[in-house]
């Protein structure tokens, strides 16, 4: 079946910089996508959502870039902090489903 | 937004014992999920709950293995049956507010750790 995945399993990042965490999906039927950040002991909290209609959407330090040509999502984080330190996954819906399906999820380090 | 919490947070079983986990949700709220994430893995989903019917399970899920309950529309509960070490994970209760891609709203409670030894 069709599924999301993501590229690299772990990034280590120094603080201050920038992140970029990639994630490919393969349903071109998905019509909505959301990133989710999961710290150690606690359950996937919401970061940031897009919907296929647009390429970018800003929030709070974080963006997240669409490209559906190549079936190519992406987070980026600006300024990392310690406390961005965390598995971020992606997930994406399809347009006839109201489940998500997850991808493999990407593990951030933020070194001081 | 939905505050989910569950219980026990942790526990730890013998195998061919079963565990009880329970959802409680802070609003009244019609799509419950259940999902599994083993250790270093993504989310799996379970089922889906919904107040009145029977629970959806996923392909490899089955009833007798994962029962659930919804009696109403801010609690459910998962039970992990005759329980082996491979059920050893981090069980997570959802909820869903809104279904399209203009309100679609999910949020996760803190998760349920299992080890069975």
């Amino acid at each position: 079946g069709e599924s999301v995945g993501l590229h690299l399993p772990t990034l280590s990042v120094q603080e201050g910089d920038n992140s970029i965490i990639n994630c490919a999906y393969s349903n071109s039927a998905s019509d909505y996508f959301i990133w989710y950040k999961q710290e150690s002991g606690k359950g996937p909290q919401f970061i940031i959502d897009i919907r296929s209609n647009m390429d970018k959407r800003q929030g709070q330090r974080v963006t997240v870039l669409l490209n559906k040509t190549v079936k190519h999502l992406s987070l980026q984080i600006a300024a990392t902090q310690p406390g961005d330190s965390a598995v971020y996954f992606c997930a994406e819906k399809a347009s006839n489903d109201y489940k998500l399906s997850f991808g493999a999820g990407t593990t951030v380090t933020v070194r001081a | 937004s939905a505050v989910i919490s569950q219980k026990p947070s942790r526990d730890i079983c013998q195998r061919g014992t079963s565990l009880t986990i329970q959802c409680q949700v802070d609003s009244q709220v019609t799509m419950m999920f259940w999902y599994r994430q083993q250790p270093g893995q993504s989310l799996t989903l379970i089922a889906t709950a919904n107040q009145g019917s029977e629970a959806t399970y996923e392909s490899g899920f089955v009833i007798d293995k994962f029962p659930i309950s919804r009696p109403n529309l801010t609690f459910s509960t998962l039970t992990v049956s005759n329980m082996s070490p491979e059920d050893s994970s981090i069980y997570l209760c959802s909820v869903l507010l809104g279904t399209d891609s203009y309100s679609y709203e999910q949020y996760f409670g803190p998760g349920t750790r299992l080890t069975v030894t």
